[in-house]
């Protein structure tokens, strides 16, 4: 199926610092979505994203898809301690399935 | 957003027995719905894909005669551990669409086998 390769595995930030994920294919998307998974709890869908060079903005959070949907990212400007987790990028495959990236966590040191 | 219930969150059972999970989608109906395991700090791995009134479908490497899945209704799929052990202990998780790509989550169940 189609990979999803996602980096760095961990970061840890400074309160206020920016961070950002990367979410890497070999071969064209159709899509890409972003979750959020708190500690102990389960994803929950952020935003999804479909065409070309697309830029998605949410408060904190710039969601981008390259122009050959083969990559994304999620950036975070001036990060709080609520957004602590893990995040997730993944594309749907065949029979709505999704494919997963293996997550980024994020600590965020008051 | 549609909500998906997972029931029970957390549950403790002696090896040997077996464990039901249920997962509901509460506003919509779900023709197929996705459970996932998940060890600590990792990705979430898909198991099977459970379809209403079929079969479900099961990813290489996961044991069918372990897992049980029944979707026999439109808002409902059970996962049945069968036989727990100890290294079936994990998070499991459910997900469900309403058609779109968007998949929403169930709250997750933790099983602890001893």
């Amino acid at each position: 199926g189609q990979q999803v390769m996602q980096i760095p595995q961990y970061q840890h930030v400074q309160e206020g610092e920016d961070f950002t994920t990367y979410c890497n294919s070999s071969t064209t998307l159709s899509n890409i979505q972003w979750y959020k998974q708190r500690p102990g709890g389960h994803p929950v869908f952020l935003i999804q994203l479909v065409k070309s060079g697309e830029v998605k903005k949410q408060k904190r959070l710039t969601f981008q898809f390259g122009e050959a949907k083969k990559n994304s990212s999620l950036h975070i400007t001036a990060t709080q301690t609520t957004d602590v987790g893990t995040y997730f990028c993944s594309h749907a495959g065949n029979n709505r399935k999704l494919i997963w990236g293996l997550g980024t966590s994020l600590a965020v040191n008051p | 957003g549609a909500v998906v219930s997972q029931h029970p969150s957390r549950v403790i059972c002696k090896s040997g027995t077996s464990v039901k999970i249920e997962c509901r989608s509460l506003d919509f109906q779900a023709t197929t719905m996705f459970w996932y395991r998940q060890f600590p700090k990792q990705s979430l791995m898909l198991m099977a894909t459970s379809n209403e009134g079929s079969k479900a479908t099961y990813e290489q490497g996961v044991e069918k005669d372990k897992f049980l899945i029944n979707h026999a209704s439109l808002t409902l799929s059970t996962l049945t551990v069968t036989s727990a052990h100890p290294e079936d202990s994990s998070f499991y998780i459910c997900s469900a669409s309403q058609g779109a790509e968007e998949a929403f989550f169930g709250q997750g169940t933790r099983l602890t086998v001893v």
